[in-house]
């Protein structure tokens, strides 16, 4: 079993949609949790970082982080075609720095 | 501010030939780290840098894989000989300093080994 789970997807919503996109984990050590966006043929593009639980807002995007659950969130607002694109949620432990990945959603937005 | 600079961006090389990646990361970023990214999967850590100084090289094949970091700012990745199993995305990331957990990735390098 790997230590971050995420569905891949393919997941489709009509233009201005709310996506939600999520990731489990089973290693309680994470304490740093990023959301990453990577269009095609291009490198993961930094959307959100965290530390430990709670939310945090930024602009149209909201992560959230429940260690109790072992579960992170990522919501997009008033989707845009614009944000197909596969996420990637990754997380790290103090010390170690390297980030582990879930294989990420591919999400496409319908205009 | 200028990104995390790779190149090349793609290679096709035969099996049992050597290759090699460059990154260049963003200005003051200390560390430096390799990953690589098989199709439909999240990248995996390969290396570490922290200045000139390889931190984490615990997954990187080390019988056919070499990286270098020289002065603490550019690094090179090198995989000799390669194998058919080596073709995937090369990403090369960086991060502020010893303190941040935000890494910021380049546009990655896709090998092909036929």
């Amino acid at each position: 079993q790997k230590e971050v789970e995420q569905d891949p997807g393919p997941l489709s919503v009509p233009e201005g949609a709310i996506v939600s996109l999520n990731c489990t984990y089973s290693n309680s050590a994470f304490q740093y949790f990023m959301w990453y966006r990577q269009y095609s043929r291009k490198g993961p593009e930094l959307l959100m970082y965290t530390y430990s639980s709670g939310n945090k807002e930024d602009g149209r995007f909201t992560a959230q982080v429940d260690k109790s659950s072992k579960y992170i969130s990522l919501f997009i607002r008033d989707s845009q075609p614009s944000d197909s694109a596969t996420y990637l949620c990754a997380m790290s432990g103090t010390g170690r720095r390297a980030l582990t990945f879930g294989s990420g959603t591919r999400l496409q937005v319908q205009p | 501010e200028a990104g995390v600079v790779q190149s090349p961006r793609y290679k096709i090389i035969e099996k049992k030939q050597p290759v090699a990646f460059w990154c260049n990361p963003i200005s003051g970023h200390n560390t430096l780290y390799w990953y690589l990214q098989n199709l439909g999967q999240g990248p995996e850590l390969l290396i570490r840098y922290e200045n000139e100084e390889a931190v984490d090289d615990s997954q990187l094949p080390k019988d056919r894989f070499s990286a270098e970091r020289l002065k603490g700012v550019d690094s090179t990745l090198k995989i000799q000989p390669a194998e058919l199993g080596d073709s995937a995305v090369y990403l090369c990331a960086s991060s502020p300093g010893t303190v941040s957990y935000e890494q910021y990735f380049g546009p990655g390098t896709r090998l092909t080994v036929t």
